[in-house]
């Protein structure tokens, strides 16, 4: 049982340069998430995906797109990264999106735009 | 303003000590609040949830609410070094899936 699990560890791009950030869950969980994490800021929820087949945007979504391709598997993606995107990435899952549910995160990409 | 907030810190208690870290928010809908630690570099990871006004205690960790005051607290006593992280504490915004967290406290537990 991994958990959350989250691909890659770290990355190096250019601006303009695109990619996808991997995650994956073995917990059941209904819900998944993706925040940033930024020093000063703590963690901003970029987009979430309350069930399978469903995606909403978060506090912070623009430059960003997220596929939930399975229940297991929930994807963001920087089409034409940025320097302000330069950050630490989190992805979450939950039971459900109800009240009161526990998140669980996985051990986060660091991710640097030059 | 920001929805939720917290002393940035960093704070730093002697061993053995009781540690007491803050936290308020602006959403009076917010229901469910939590409190997760982040070792450096690392993800975080929940040590409490509370909901209801008062006090919920968990081995050394105590949270208190006050929904009037918009003001959730923990405690840690007997701190130990190990306890040295980020706190973060986090509210839902009433949405259900929307949380919202704070930039975090910096807790030192000196040998």
């Amino acid at each position: 049982n991994a958990g959350v699990t989250q691909t890659p560890k770290f990355q190096v791009l250019k601006t303009g340069q695109s990619m996808t950030l991997q995650c994956a869950q073995d917990m059941n969980h209904n819900s998944m998430y993706w925040y940033r994490q930024d020093p000063g800021m703590g963690l901003r929820l970029i987009y979430y995906s309350a069930s399978e087949g469903t995606t909403d945007k978060g506090e912070v979504p623009n430059g960003y797109n997220v596929s939930r391709l399975n229940k297991r598997e929930f994807s963001l993606r920087l089409e034409s990264a940025a320097p302000s995107q330069t950050s630490v990435y989190f992805c979450a899952s939950s039971v459900s999106p109800a009240l009161g549910e526990t998140q669980y995160f996985g051990p986060g990409t660091r991710l640097l735009v030059l | 303003q920001k929805e939720v907030e917290q002393n940035s810190g960093p704070l730093s208690v002697p061993e053995g000590a009781i540690a007491s870290l803050n936290c308020t928010y602006s959403d009076r809908g917010s229901q469910s609040f939590f409190w997760y630690r982040q070792y450096s570099g690392k993800s975080p990871e929940l040590i409490m949830s509370i909901y209801s006004n008062g006090d919920k205690e968990d081995g050394r960790f105590t949270a208190q609410l006050n929904k009037a005051s918009q003001y959730v607290s923990l405690l840690i006593r007997d701190s130990q070094p190990s306890d040295s992280a980020t706190y973060l504490c986090a509210a839902t915004g009433g949405l259900g899936n929307d949380m919202r967290f704070g930039a975090g406290t910096r807790l030192t537990v000196k040998p």
